[in-house]
């Protein structure tokens, strides 16, 4: 089952402009979502979570439950964001992390 | 500030070699996963674990399986290896909903 639907496997824009990665779950329960970064020779980690409702390097997210999406935004792309980003799902129930197909971001400066 | 350790970041086996793939965190966490991150597949839950000895099959399980004799430790064990799964393999460890930690991948090609 696709628990997790990230529609852009690639994603140019240029450095300054408004970017947003997509992203849609499929849980029956109350998800809680992630946006996990991995830049070029680095090890995946966190960007955010939508409990923390922070903005962290710029980026936001927002649950919208009614449309089961999580997408994440940034007004002005800067070249250093550059990298691979996950969204992802965790389940309390089954205890499980569902990561999606990522979305490559390149901005080109 | 290392908290998750993979014991290689690269191996080369052989096709039928049976192969471990080891995972530390110094964190205590509960759960521990190992996935493998492939282009355009992102990463796929192999197996998972919420405590000591127990194990639960995640969406790819097979050809693999796992073991956790500690909680610090969690090792994903390939019983036969092939090329099919020629990847990059992460571990990653958890406190039940919050921030997952990964490892550094390992890197694993079978010839």
């Amino acid at each position: 089952a696709q628990r997790v639907t990230q529609p852009e496997k690639l994603l140019s824009v240029f450095k300054g402009a408004p970017v947003e990665l997509k992203c849609n779950y499929s849980y029956s329960g109350s998800p809680e979502l992630f946006w996990y970064v991995q830049y070029s020779r680095q090890r995946l980690q966190l960007l955010l979570r939508h409990i923390s409702r922070e903005s962290i390097k710029g980026f936001t997210a927002d649950l919208n439950k009614g449309e089961t999406s999580f997408h994440l935004k940034k007004p002005f792309a800067q070249e250093e964001d550059s990298a691979m980003y996950y969204c992802a799902l965790y389940t309390n129930t089954g205890n499980q992390f569902y990561f999606g197909t990522g979305t490559s971001l390149t901005v080109i400066p | 500030d290392v908290k998750v350790t993979q014991s290689s970041r690269y191996l080369v086996k052989r096709t039928g070699e049976k192969v471990f793939l080891e995972c530390v965190q110094d964190m205590d966490h509960e759960n521990m996963f190992w996935y493998r991150q492939d282009p355009g597949l992102g990463l796929r839950l192999i197996y998972f674990s919420y405590d000591v000895k127990m194990k639960e099959k995640g969406d790819i399980p097979e050809g693999y399986s796992v073991s956790r004799e500690k909680k610090e430790r969690f090792s994903l064990i390939l019983e036969s290896a092939s090329t099919n799964q020629t990847s990059m393999y992460l571990c990653a460890s958890t406190l039940r909903g919050a921030e997952a930690f990964f490892g550094q991948g390992t890197r694993l090609t079978v010839v």
